[in-house]
């Protein structure tokens, strides 16, 4: 069965870092590449970038560049999402997804991961 | 950015009926390979969401199927027949021909 589970709900301050994980399991993990998607509190769903965990190589959205990282462990199967400096605005909910290339369709996806970013 | 616009964004069903929903897309989703690259997801309250149609038309593995998907040129369809009280949740098109990968803005279905 494939699986990806999501490291828990994290609550931070502005200004602190943060990596949230995502870990594949039930099939060839090199062979999908991982999506990340964020929704903000009762909003829809919006695309941040994906990774190929063969060569982490990275496609980011544009609306997300410079602001987090991703990147990938293939030894443990899993995929990281990396903040340096979180905002308030940060504060949502992260979806990992496995993302088939030929298809580029999000055919699994993680049981989300709820960041609150709060003074 | 291609902009999905999806409608209607509450669509109250009785159990039983069927329900349609509209999704339009600003730019041509048709790759040279001949797939139309949009995707129908669904989700249910509280959980993550679950693909339901991919390229287009074809259904997932394990999606009932009460459930399809058509188009024509930019505007995409899915079709639910005989709603089921499970159905409610949230559905989301989705484009990823181009990038930025984008979806509608969700279209909540909701039980009579």
């Amino acid at each position: 069965e494939v699986q990806l589970v999501q490291s828990g709900g994290e609550v931070k301050k502005p200004g602190e870092s943060l990596r949230i994980s995502c870990q594949g399991s039930g099939y060839r993990f090199s062979s999908y590449w991982i999506t990340w998607l964020r929704q903000m509190p009762g909003k829809g769903l919006e695309w941040m970038g994906n990774i190929d965990p063969r060569d982490s190589y990275v496609d980011y959205s544009l609306s997300f560049r410079g602001h987090v990282t991703f990147s990938v462990d293939q030894s443990i199967s899993t995929v990281y999402l990396n903040w340096s400096g979180l905002k308030a605005s940060d504060s949502a909910i992260y979806y990992c997804a496995r993302h088939a290339p030929h298809t580029s369709t999000f055919d699994s996806w993680g049981q989300g991961s709820l960041v609150t970013v709060s003074s | 950015d291609v902009v999905m616009t999806q409608s209607p964004l509450s669509l109250p069903v009785t159990p039983g009926e069927s329900a349609s929903i509209s999704c339009r897309s600003s730019q041509n989703l048709l790759h040279t390979n001949g797939e139309t690259y949009v995707d129908w997801y669904l989700q249910k309250p509280g959980q993550s969401p679950q693909l339901l149609i991919y390229l287009g038309s074809k259904r997932a593995s394990g999606v009932p199927d009460r459930f399809s998907g058509s188009h024509s040129g930019t505007h995409f369809t899915l079709i639910i027949n005989e709603v089921q009280a499970e159905d409610v949740g949230v559905f989301y098109c989705m484009q990823a021909l181009h990038t930025p990968i984008t979806f509608g803005q969700g279209t909540r279905l909701e039980i009579k």
